[in-house]
């Protein structure tokens, strides 16, 4: 059963820093992982998404890096702002059923 | 990219009343659907996978008849929560894939619906 892990759950960066945020799954037989963001009550927005051949994504401030190997991901967010402030979430796609697992998540306060 | 919606957003019931909760695609065709719940400051749990036509697959623990879930079209799948009971508020999202192509395919989320039974 694949397991997903996000490290930290929580963290608190002032302005300007940019940070990492880790996510780890156990079966490496992934089609793809994505990234989430979520605000407070709302639904997911996805941010990036990464298929099994590739070895990362970028998107404006936002970058991804896959190692299917290892079972690794991580999110750099650069510059990082009060905006950014939102659980993020990864989740890898695996299984026959297609199945999304989402890790807990990574809470990122971005102080002004 | 493509659009999921749900209906409501957001809905109140009394205790032992059954709701009705509608996930649409509304730019694609969606061949699975996908039903998820999140708890407060929880991650999303998957809880059934629908595919248009046939029966739902439930994820261990979760209970069918009390979870009704119908995929009657390729743009709609409908999550019936019934004689609901306060432990069944929650967060619940849908997402959806279409067409074409294999196992690499994204998947698109609505944006949610708050249960809250009193």
């Amino acid at each position: 059963k694949q397991e997903v892990t996000q490290i930290p759950a929580a963290l608190s960066v002032p302005e300007g820093e940019n940070l990492v945020l880790n996510c780890s799954f156990t079966d490496s037989a992934i089609y793809n992982l994505q990234w989430f963001r979520q605000d407070p009550g709302k639904g997911l927005t996805s941010l990036l998404l990464i298929q099994s051949s590739q070895r990362e994504q970028t998107s404006g401030r936002l970058n991804a890096s896959l190692d299917k190997s290892s079972g690794r991901s991580t999110l750099y967010i650069a510059a990082s702002q009060p905006g950014d402030s939102a659980t993020y979430l990864c989740a890898v796609l695996s299984g026959s059923a297609r199945q999304l697992t989402f890790g807990s998540g990574t809470q990122l306060t971005v102080l002004p | 990219g493509a659009v999921v919606s749900q209906h409501p957003s957001r809905v109140i019931c009394k205790s032992g009343t059954s709701v009705k909760i509608e996930c649409r695609s509304l730019d694609f065709q969606a061949t699975t659907m996908f039903w998820y719940r999140q708890f407060p400051k929880q991650s999303l749990m998957l809880m059934a996978t629908s595919n248009e036509g046939s029966k739902a697959t439930y994820e261990q623990g979760v209970e069918k008849d009390k979870f009704l879930i119908n995929h009657a079209s390729l743009t709609l799948s409908t999550l019936t929560v019934t004689s609901a009971h306060p432990e069944d508020s929650s967060f619940y999202i849908c997402s959806a894939i279409g067409w074409a192509g294999g196992p690499g395919n994204e998947q698109f989320f609505g944006p949610g619906t708050r249960l809250t039974v009193l």
